[in-house]
Parts: C-alpha cells; structure tokens; sequence
C-alpha cells in the first residue's frame, strides 16, 4: 500500500515554544491530507483539513492560529503547534487518500511539552 | 456522514475467525463503510472498504447486509498481532481523494492465545 511517513516520530519541548510537523506522502501525490490528534485511550479526533495551494479548513473548536497548517507541495503538508502548552501533549497523526479512496495514516508524531 | 456503533471490546481465541461487527442504521445511498485498525501508538492501517458487495482482501472479509444498515468485519484466522482497536467508519466515496474521515470509540480486539 501508498506510504505516509511523518517527522519527527516524537519531540519533547518547553512551554511557549513551537514545533512543526511534517507529513509527507512517499509514493503518490495528495491535494488533501488530514490532521488528528489523539490522546491517551481516546479515539483520534480531526483537526483539520489541509488543502494544497489554498488554505485548510479547521474543524469546530480548533484554533487556527494555534494550529498552523501549510500544504505547500502535492506530498508535503505541514503543523506547527505554536506557543505550545502542556496541554497540547498528544499524539498528532496525519492521513492522505490515494485515488482509490484508501485514505493511508502515517505513523504519528509523540508531542511532549515540558 | 453516518455515525456507527461498534461494541467495545471483544475478545477472541488465536487461529479462531474474529468476526467485528458494525451498526450504521443511518448510512445513505453513498456512502461507504470503511474499516480501519489502530495497533498501540501507531498511526491507523487501512484494512477494507465496501459499498454494498461484499469484499474481501488479504487481510480481511467485509460483509454489508443487504440493506446497509450493518456490516461485519472478519479476520479469518486471528493472531495475536491482530490485537487493536478496530475501527468502521461511513462517509460519502467518490472523487479521486476522498473525504474526510470521522472516528468513533472503536472495538478493543483482543486475541488470546
């Protein structure tokens, strides 16, 4: 199956400070990718929508400019968490659909804020 | 997109068929069932879609009834790596990217030896 990889796989940081994350489909080209995140024994819950060349579209009570999104290229979209708090310790996955409409995770990212 | 309902847990006995079961009473004329597993800590595996045929792959049997309003998943043989958190999702297919997907609580599958 298509290939969805993530950067880094788990990042620890200080309060205040912002962390990016990368989520690049490795095999096949992607207008949309997705962002979760998920916390721990809970089910993954949507973020966002990242849409090439346009701007993404957030799901209801997630902060946009906390949660930047950019979708610069057709496998490559991006998340920065900024001002981060202890709070926002999760794990963030993100997912991109082939043209088959199997929709492929990555591996997750592991956010720590200290 | 229709919701479902999926038990919580289930239990079943390595090398015996796990058979997941999955309730979208509401689901509409377009939209597809997909399944899709989570392992501990890693990110969610596609395992089957279907629309209204039954389907199979190598990993797995997808039965809809006939009426749409609920469908199984089976694992033929189950091993222990099959312990996840298995996942039947509805939303609208078409277009060559898809939808969004919503998930829901899930069924903790547990295969015991």
């Amino acid at each position: 199956g298509a290939v969805v990889s993530q950067h880094p796989s788990r990042v620890i940081c200080k309060s205040g400070t912002s962390v990016k994350i990368e989520c690049r489909s490795l095999d096949f080209q992607a207008t949309t990718m997705f962002w979760y995140r998920q916390f721990p024994k809970q089910s993954l819950m949507l973020m966002a929508t990242s849409n090439e060349g346009s701007k993404a579209t957030y799901e209801q009570g997630v902060e946009k400019d906390k949660f930047l999104i950019n979708h610069a290229s057709l496998t490559l979209s991006t998340l920065t968490v900024t001002s981060a708090h202890p709070e926002d310790s999760s794990f963030y996955i993100c997912s991109a659909p082939n043209t088959r409409n199997e929709q492929f995770f990555g591996p997750g990212t592991r956010l720590t804020v200290l | 997109d229709a919701k479902t309902t999926q038990p919580p847990s289930m239990d079943c006995a390595e090398g015996r068929a796990a058979n997941l079961p999955c309730n979208h009473s509401t689901i509409s004329g377009n939209e597809y069932v997909y399944w899709y597993r989570q392992i501990h800590s890693q990110g969610p595996q596609y395992i089957i879609h279907g629309l209204k045929n039954n389907e199979t792959n190598e990993m797995a049997s997808l039965i809809i009834t006939e009426d749409r309003k609920s469908s199984t998943l089976i694992l033929p043989h189950a091993t222990l790596r099959d312990t996840a958190v298995y996942y039947c999702i509805v939303r609208v297919g078409g277009g060559n990217q898809g939808g969004k997907l919503i998930f829901g609580q899930g069924t903790e599958l547990s295969v015991k030896p």
